[in-house]
């Protein structure tokens, strides 16, 4: 089946620098990427929707110049926080969709714990 | 926009009991697809079941049915037979096929669901 790969799966970094989270899709082209970030015991909050090719989408209130996605090929995509801070902190998950599968299904990959000391 | 509400932050069943999850959802769209995707300890996000919303028979997989009531936007999921590894958070989602936006997926807010021995 659908495979996204998402690494590091955990990750601590000190205030003030900048991290990158990579997701790849094994063995399907992952058109469109979905970027979400949850908080302990709560639901998953996009923060950005990315096609391959062309800018990410953001949503309402996430700040793109602190949340840089990049999505460059049928197979890739990353997020780097920039200029990280404690608030930052957060469970970090991506998902990939396929055109080509008619049956709308999502592949999400297992996640980053990112950690801002 | 669409919402999705799931009004039971929690639930507790004994094992080989049957458990249902509320979900409800407000849309106006007509074609859209329902979802119900598991967390577990682990938090990979894993697909449970799928609604097709022009589909009126109720979507079944194996232990995991689902009562559809589109009048009523209503998506219950129903666990037959629990087992101890079907302990999770449980998500409820919609999606409304969009060509442009990439069908972004909205999640409810979460049921923890508890199987105990």
């Amino acid at each position: 089946g659908a495979v996204v790969s998402q690494h590091p799966s955990r990750v601590i970094c000190k205030s003030g620098t900048s991290v990158k989270i990579e997701c790849r899709s094994l063995d399907f082209q992952a058109t469109t990427m979905f970027w979400y970030r949850q908080f302990p015991k709560q639901s998953l909050m996009l923060m950005a929707t990315s096609n391959e090719g062309s800018k990410a989408t953001y949503e309402q209130g996430v700040e793109k110049d602190k949340f840089l996605i990049n999505h460059a090929s049928l197979t890739l995509s990353t997020l780097t926080v920039t200029s990280a801070h404690p608030e930052d902190s957060s469970f970090y998950i991506c998902s990939a969709r396929s055109s080509i599968r008619t049956n709308y299904g999502y592949t999400f990959g297992s996640g980053t714990r990112l950690t801002v000391v | 926009a669409q919402t999705v509400t799931q009004s039971q932050p929690e639930m507790s069943v004994q094992e080989a009991e049957t458990v249902t999850l509320s979900c409800t959802y407000d849309t106006s769209e007509s074609n859209y697809y329902l979802f119900w995707y598991k967390q577990p300890p682990s938090r990979q996000m894993i697909l449970v079941i799928r609604q097709e919303a022009y589909k009126q028979q109720n979507a079944t997989e194996n232990r995991f049915s689902v009562n559809f009531q589109k009048a009523a936007k209503s998506f219950s999921l129903k666990i037959s037979d629990s087992q101890l590894g079907d302990t999770a958070m449980y998500f409820c989602a919609f999606m409304k096929p969009e060509e442009t936006s990439g069908s972004r997926l909205t999640f409810g807010e979460g049921t923890q669901l508890t199987v105990n021995p």
